[in-house]
C-alpha cells in the first residue's frame, strides 16, 4: 500500500514558469516531509524539507506548501530554469529512525 | 555524494547467483539505509541500521540480507538473485539527531 501519492508523473514547463508538484499522505504519524531532487545517473539529494508545524517554507526558488488538515503538501519552483530539469520525489517520515516513504516521483522538464 | 560510496556501480547476474553490495561512508554517521528504486515506484526501504552490529527490516526486505559489522560499512546481500531484483540500489546515511539522509551514487543491478 503506497502511503504517499505524488502527482503528476511528468511535467513540462517553459523557462520562467512555476511547476507545482503535489503529494498526499495517509499516515498522520508522519512528521517530516522532505523533497529530493535526482539527476540522471545520480543519487537523490535533499532539496528542502518541512515539518507540520508550519504551513510554508522557502529556500531560494523552492517553496513547500503544507496543508495538515488535508494531509497534502506541494513543491513550487519559482522562475524555473533548464537546470531544474530532474526527477523530484516527495517523502514522509516519522520517529527516531526516520524511515522515509517516498512518492513515485515527478519527471520535470524545463524548456528554454 | 556526501562521503558515501557504493560498490560495484553496475553488475549483471544470472538468476540464482549471489552477490553483495557494499556501502561505505567516511562521515561516521550512525544510521545507514538500503533502498531500491524502480520506475514508477519511487524509492523503497529494504533494510536499515541504527548502529554497528544492528539491522532492521524496511518495507521490502524479502530476498535480501544485510550486515553492519563495522560502523562505516553496510552490506546488502542477495543469496539467490531473481529477475524481480533488477533495480537500482541506493545507500543512504544519516547522523543521529539530524533528519537529512544523504544518498550514495547507486548500484545498477540486472538479473537475467
Amino acid at each position: 500500500q503506497q502511503q504517499v501519492k505524488q502527482s503528476p508523473q511528468s511535467l513540462i514547463v517553459q523557462k520562467g514558469g512555476i511547476p507545482i508538484i503535489n503529494c498526499a499522505y495517509e499516515n498522520t504519524a508522519f512528521d517530516y516531509f522532505p523533497w529530493y531532487q535526482q539527476f540522471p545517473g545520480k543519487g537523490p539529494a535533499l532539496l528542502i524539507a518541512i515539518r507540520p508545524d508550519v504551513s510554508e517554507k522557502k529556500e531560494g526558488r523552492f517553496t513547500i506548501s503544507f496543508n495538515k488538515s488535508a494531509k497534502q503538501f506541494s513543491l513550487h519552483i519559482m522562475d524555473s530554469q533548464p537546470g531544474d530539469s530532474a526527477t523530484y520525489f516527495c517523502a514522509a517520515g516519522s520517529g527516531g529512525y526516520n524511515k522515509l516513504i517516498f512518492g513515485a516521483g515527478t519527471r520535470l522538464a524545463v524548456h528554454p | 555524494n556526501a562521503g558515501v560510496t557504493q560498490t560495484p556501480k553496475f553488475r549483471v547476474l544470472k538468476t540464482g547467483q549471489s552477490m553483495t553490495l557494499l556501502c561505505a561512508q567516511d562521515m561516521n554517521h550512525e544510521y545507514m539505509y538500503w533502498y531500491r528504486q524502480d520506475p514508477g515506484m519511487g524509492l523503497r526501504l529494504i533494510h536499515y541500521s541504527v548502529g554497528e552490529g544492528t539491522t532492521a527490516k524496511g518495507e521490502v526486505p524479502d530476498g535480501y540480507n544485510v550486515s553492519r559489522l563495522k560502523k562505516q560499512n553496510f552490506l546488502l546481500g542477495l543469496e539467490s538473485a531473481a529477475p524481480s531484483q533488477t533495480s537500482v540500489y541506493f545507500c543512504a546515511i544519516r547522523r543521529d539527531g539530524e533528519e537529512t539522509q544523504y544518498f550514495g551514487p547507486g548500484t545498477r543491478l540486472l538479473v537475467l
